[in-house]
Formats: C-alpha cells, structure tokens, sequence
C-alpha cells in the first residue's frame, strides 16, 4: 500500500526549514529517502532502518517513528539547490520491494 | 559501484509503432531490476520488477512487457504505442540486503 506524503508541496524562502512526512497503514522494516530534480532521476538521500537512529548530513536529516509507521525529512536552512520532489519508499517487515509514496514538490526561492 | 546505463536517452514515436528500451547494470552481480513509468510531474508508477533472469512480475497490467535475457539486462517493449504511454522510463536496481534501489538517467519517450 502506497505510503502517503505531506505536504504535497511547499515552497520557500532560502534559509528556512521545512518538514517532509511519510506515513504508512503498514508496519515498516525501512525508510527510503530520495530526491528528484526537474529532468532528472530520482537520487537516493538515506535509509532508516527499524530499530536504528535518526540519519543526516548537512543540513538534511530524517527519523523513523516505528510505532508510528512514520518518517519525516528535515531540511533545515535551505538552499536553492534542495529545490525538486522528494520522495519517500517504504519496506515493509517482510523484505519487501519498496513502494514510493506520490512525493513533495520543494521549491526554494532567493 | 553500481553504474545503471539506459538508452536510449529520448525518443519520439508513433503511435502504433513497436518499442524497446534497454537497461544494463555494472558492477553488481544478480540485482533486482525495476521498471518504472513517471508522468509529467507525477509520481513513481511500477511497472515490472525482476529478481533474476527470466523471472519477471508485472505490477499493471497494459500493452507493455518486460524481459531479462541475462543477469544485468532488462528490457521494456511494446507491439504497439499507445498516447498514454509517454512519460519519463526509469530502470533501477536493488542488491544486497537492503532494498535501496538505485536510478538510471532514464529514457524520455513522447508517443505522437
């Protein structure tokens, strides 16, 4: 069941935060978090697996409320490079493929 | 590292005309392959996955099909275009433990 994505679009000034939510009616395994700019591929960002921390680098992070079944990107001071769709794909506990959510359209303006 | 090549890049066609895009992986060895279908500013739709050669499950049924001839390809075809299917075609792949999967450049087609 495709896990559902909120907001389903955002946009904002350089240098403010912004929340990203993935929520699942399943009981997951693992998060995935990926990026999309316009034209191009999906990028893989990170994975939160159950049982494990919260993940980041830069100014990207994200965490894993297992009892919840849910995950939530943090993009903190944003650039205009983090601008595109992001995408969450959730596996379920039994080893599942990874079913995507319908993504977050980010847009960040000077 | 896993390198996912694609071709080709673009491609216009009519309708009606047959199709086959193509998706080789490197430098991993018995991945789970992908198929996906992106619309303009949609999301990410299935549609086949591959857990070896010869194996193919399809996610949606349509005018589309899917084959793996050997470990690190797999390939999208079609007898006969239809309008609905442009979109942007992404290959991935998956390896290992983990189900990360993996993005090729992909192929845009445009069905005229």
């Amino acid at each position: 069941q495709q896990p559902v994505q909120s907001p389903q679009a955002v946009i904002l000034r350089e240098g403010e935060d912004a929340v990203i939510n993935c929520s699942s009616s399943k009981a997951l395994y693992s998060v995935h978090w990926y990026r999309q700019k316009h034209g191009e591929a999906p990028v893989f960002l990170m994975i939160l697996l159950k049982g494990g921390e919260q993940k980041g680098h830069e100014k990207i992070s994200a965490s894993f409320n297992e009892k919840k079944q849910q995950s939530s990107l943090y993009l903190t001071a944003s650039q205009l490079s983090y601008s595109g769709t992001y995408f969450c794909g959730t596996e379920g506990e039994y080893g599942n493929k990874l079913v995507f959510g319908a993504g977050t359209i980010l847009r960040v303006k000077s | 590292s896993q390198t996912i090549h694609q071709w080709p890049a673009t491609l216009v066609q009519p309708v009606g005309s047959p199709l086959s895009l193509e998706c080789t992986v490197e430098g991993t060895s018995n991945p789970n392959l992908y198929w996906y279908r992106q619309a303009a500013g949609r999301g990410l739709q299935l549609l086949f996955y591959s857990v070896g050669i010869g194996q193919i499950s399809s996610e949606v049924p349509q005018n589309l099909s899917a084959s793996r001839p050997q470990d690190r390809q797999f390939i999208l075809s079609s007898k006969k275009l239809l309008l609905s299917d442009s979109g942007f075609y992404l290959c991935a792949q998956s390896s290992g433990d983990q189900e990360t999967q993996y993005f090729g450049p992909g192929t845009r087609l445009l069905v005229l």
